[in-house]
């Protein structure tokens, strides 16, 4: 079946320094997710992305697409303690609104 | 608008017992899907309902299983509990019907401890 890696598993990093998350499919996605969940929170969604290639950004935080739409990435510049948390990709799985998701990357920031 | 809403949000129950979880979408989401999550098996997939109908079912023993009402209110079932069973159960819901644009709004979850 269809399974999403996420790496690295773990990062910690001083506040003020970058961040990156990498996510990998074995299939072909129509679209992928990011979510954020923070310690004993549930995931919140942060943005989709939809088309090769595409780029979208938050403030600090960049998302991007790969070009095959196998594999994405975010990338948190200059990281703050509000961004502790997982980060989790999640790919369409069939019809309807199932989802796979990510083995997730924990962020810690320390000051 | 009122976020999803689940309960309980603690749950304690022994093995072989059976557990009903209650989920609350945002009012006018249709589509409620379940998740479990584990520490060691990350955020698997359950099942989706959209308008009364079960749409999708994750690779879960059939002792998972779940219903959704006229209101859109969900409810999952676990029989039979096993110490596996320990999770966090998280419910989302959703506007669309699987359109492209799909994001998942999800509850707090409820925490069950299976001793």
């Amino acid at each position: 079946g269809q399974q999403v890696m996420q790496i690295p598993q773990y990062q910690h990093v001083q506040e003020g320094e970058d961040f990156t998350t990498y996510c990998n499919s074995s299939t072909t996605l129509s679209n992928i997710q990011w979510y954020k969940q923070r310690p004993g929170g549930h995931p919140v969604f942060l943005i989709q992305l939809v088309k090769s290639g595409e780029v979208k950004k938050q403030k600090r935080l960049t998302f991007q697409f790969g070009e095959a739409k196998k594999n994405s990435s975010l990338h948190i510049t200059a990281t703050q303690t509000t961004d502790v948390g997982t980060y989790f990709c999640a790919g369409p799985a069939g019809g309807g609104n199932k989802l796979t998701f990510g083995t997730g990357t924990q962020l810690k920031v320390e000051l | 608008k009122a976020g999803v809403t689940q309960t309980p949000r603690y749950l304690i129950k022994t093995r072989g017992q059976q557990v009903t979880l209650s989920c609350s979408p945002i009012s006018g989401h249709r589509s409620v899907s379940w998740y479990q999550q584990t520490p060691g098996q990350g955020l698997q997939f359950l099942f989706e309902y959209f308008s009364e109908t079960q749409r999708n079912k994750g690779n879960f023993p059939g002792r998972f299983s779940g219903r959704q009402f006229s209101n859109s209110r969900s409810e999952m079932n676990v029989s039979t509990l096993e110490l596996g069973d320990s999770a966090l159960y998280l419910c989302a819901s959703s506007p669309a019907s699987g359109a492209i644009y799909n994001e998942q709004f999800f509850g707090p979850g409820t925490r069950l401890t299976v001793l």
